[in-house]
């Protein structure tokens, strides 16, 4: 049974930095690509990155590109966002999404996710 | 820049169908999906690749597509699918993103 626990979230200042985990497990975590999906309080879902299944290829929405970092480890089963010069408009509940596709090279779409961790940018 | 482009709100009462459409240019050349988020919950894969149906979502789900637009169909809509329903779809033109629609709350009268 496939399991992606979220950790990390809490409340930073604006400018501050924070890093997301994302505990997998029930599948071999190293075969697929994985994401990072968001959703502000009361909005709709966005599209944060996604990290093809070794960790060669990264992708960003443009409203994080140059400040957040998404990576991998897959001997830990366990992935990550690095969050920089946060504001307040990232703050969201932010989800971690297993891809579909096996060895993808890009992103397909999102088979499981987590139940997801807030993050809220406030001073 | 690629966007999808949902109804905001959608009611049916229990036992009538519901359609949900989605919009977007790049649809004709992209598959869609469709995700259900109940309120305070992760959201969950209803329809993928525009019409098919994961193991345990049940048939009075269905997806269909037609040029630009695709369609969600609830059959025989019952009080439990009352949800937030997002359509998502990827935009491969240029570098690759995911694209969600804005999503529509379904309410069960």
């Amino acid at each position: 049974q496939v399991q992606l626990v979220e950790s990390g979230g809490g409340v930073v200042q604006p400018g501050g930095s924070l890093r997301l985990s994302c505990a997998a497990s029930g599948f071999t975590f190293s075969s697929y690509g994985m994401h990072w999906v968001r959703q502000a309080p009361g909005k709709g879902l966005e599209w944060v990155a996604f990290i093809r299944y070794d960790g060669s290829n990264k992708y960003y929405a443009d409203s994080v590109k140059g400040r957040f970092t998404i990576s991998r480890d897959n001997s830990k089963n366990t992935l990550y966002l690095q969050m920089n010069s946060l504001r307040a408009e990232d703050t969201a509940v932010y989800y971690c999404a297993k891809d579909s596709a096996v060895a993808g090279t890009r992103g397909e779409y999102f088979q499981h996710w987590g139940q997801g961790t807030l993050v809220t940018v406030s001073s | 820049s690629y966007e999808l482009t949902q109804p905001p709100s959608v009611s049916v009462s229990p036992g009538q169908t519901a359609r949900i459409t989605c919009s977007g240019d790049a649809l004709p050349k992209q598959y869609a999906y469709w995700y259900q988020q109940k309120p305070g919950q992760a959201p969950v894969l209803v329809i993928y690749k525009d019409s098919e149906r994961p193991s345990g979502i049940p048939e009075r789900f269905s997806g269909s597509s037609s040029g630009t637009t695709v369609t969600l169909t609830i059959s025989g809509v019952q009080a439990e699918d009352e949800a937030d329903y997002y359509c998502q779809s990827a935009d491969s033109s240029g570098t690759y993103r995911v694209v969600f629609g804005g999503g529509t709350k379904l309410t069960v009268l």
